[in-house]
């Protein structure tokens, strides 16, 4: 089983700044089989990236995923306030798993 | 629009089962494989289950592999997770996924809300 990896646990910044989540995974992923998901309180995860950089629709062009091998990162270039939630990398080249999470809180 | 509506959850006792639906609309059915994806309270996120569009191939977690058992009926447009055996380690909420495409590989696309599934005595 692939384990993904994701720090830091918590990341507290503020609004306007630039924040770069990390995963890392236990062995290659596979075609850059990996996507991005954002979680708010009381609401199921939303899908921001998929193939390690593509915008699912409707995403906007703040937030960006880079990476390949084992190696991988998301990026969100100016903070807005509907930002701040939780992000998990999920990786879908061999099975499926989930890294265990980032929350991204306002500093 | 996509739309996935799970039903089905509420309070069993450890060792019952319950079934989970989850109906679909604004997209066809059957050309997208489906999964369960479900969350402890206040944990993360954890892969149950897997099926391809036509229904032929099913995958689970080896955490529930020979209790929990995932179908659908693509001329209801309805998931299905069968769960037996259930142990207080089941407890979570359970969310419905459409996949990006009919089989692996896919991400998961869109999500219903959720359905609270709690073992307890």
């Amino acid at each position: 089983e692939i384990v993904l990896t994701q720090s830091p646990g918590t990341l507290s910044l503020s609004p306007g700044e630039r924040a770069t989540l990390s995963c890392r995974a236990s062995q290659s992923v596979s075609n850059s089989y990996l996507a991005w998901y954002q979680q708010k309180p009381g609401q199921a995860p939303r899908l921001l990236i998929y193939g390690a950089s593509s915008r699912a629709t409707g995403i906007p062009d703040r937030f960006s995923g880079s990476g390949s091998g084992t190696d991988f990162t998301l990026t969100i270039s100016r903070l807005e306030p509907e930002d701040f939630a939780v992000y998990y990398c999920q990786q879908y080249g061999t099975s499926r798993t989930f890294g265990q999470g980032t929350r991204l809180e306002i500093k | 629009e996509v739309q996935l509506l799970e039903s089905g959850g509420g309070l069993v006792q450890p060792g019952g089962s319950l079934r989970l639906s989850c109906a679909a609309s604004g997209f066809t059915f059957s050309n997208y494989a489906m999964s369960w994806v479900r969350q402890a309270p206040g944990k993360g996120l954890e892969w149950v289950s897997a099926i391809t569009g036509s229904g032929g191939d099913t995958f689970h977690a080896d955490s529930v592999k020979g209790r929990f058992t995932i179908s659908r009926d693509n001329s209801r447009n309805t998931l299905y997770l069968q769960m037996n055996s259930l142990r207080a380690e089941d407890t979570a909420v359970y969310y419905c996924a459409k996949g990006s495409a009919m089989s692996r590989p896919y991400y998961f696309e869109y999500w219903g809300q959720g359905a609270l599934v709690t073992v307890s005595s």
